[in-house]
């Protein structure tokens, strides 16, 4: 099946500092990416979506200017935690789908953001 | 966006058949039902998807009845590794290709 790459999967950072998580579609064109918020015991939470060449679309409650993404090509989106605090330390874990091929979606392996 | 409904949590023994029931009522027309399987610290990982009536495949099976409105997933003879949260989503055929999350169910294998 298809491969979706997300990097890192383990990151500690220090208040106040910023930390980018990359997302990529290994061996297909993601047009849609979805990024995700898990906490401990808990479903996931979507965050934003994420349509190549525009603007994320945020859900309801998330921050965009505190939650940056970019999905500037087709394989890869990017999600920054800006100013991160240790409220923000989460498991965030990316989606990919191609709308033009199929309905399954792919997701990547997730990153633990710890913040101290 | 079609809201699902599934037990929290479920407990089964190796070798048994484990069926999981996701209540959809308000799924759409060009909805599939897709089940994800995710163990502690990973991605959600996909199992099985379907549109109607009964989808098989090598770890499972997905029975849809005629009104949509729910559907049950099949894990044949489990094993202790099946221990995970299972996903029931519906919703991916629309264009915004969302994916919204339920609570899951917890399956517990004892040995």
């Amino acid at each position: 099946g298809a491969v979706v790459s997300q990097h890192p999967s383990r990151v500690i950072c220090k208040s106040g500092t910023s930390v980018k998580i990359e997302c990529r579609s290994l061996d297909f064109q993601a047009t849609t990416m979805f990024w995700y918020r898990q906490f401990p015991k808990k479903s996931l939470m979507l965050m934003a979506t994420s349509n190549e060449g525009s603007k994320a679309t945020y859900e309801q409650g998330v921050e965009k200017d505190k939650f940056l993404i970019n999905h500037a090509s087709l394989t890869l989106s990017t999600l920054t935690v800006t100013s991160a605090h240790p409220e923000d330390s989460s498991f965030y874990i990316c989606s990919a789908r191609d709308l033009n091929d199929g309905a399954e979606a792919f997701f990547g392996q997730g990153t633990r953001l710890t913040v101290v | 966006l079609a809201k699902t409904t599934q037990p929290i949590s479920m407990d089964s023994y190796e070798g048994q058949e484990v069926n999981i029931t996701c209540s959809h009522n308000n799924i759409a027309t060009n909805d599939y039902i897709t089940w994800y399987q995710q163990f502690p610290s990973q991605g959600p990982r996909f199992i099985i998807q379907g549109y109607k009536t009964k989808v098989t495949n090598e770890v499972a099976s997905l029975f849809i009845p005629a009104d949509r409105k729910s559907s049950t997933l099949s894990l044949p003879r489990v094993s202790l590794s099946d221990t995970a949260v299972y996903y029931c989503l519906v919703g991916l055929s629309s264009n915004t290709g969302k994916l919204i999350f339920g609570q899951g169910t917890t399956l517990q294998v004892k040995p």
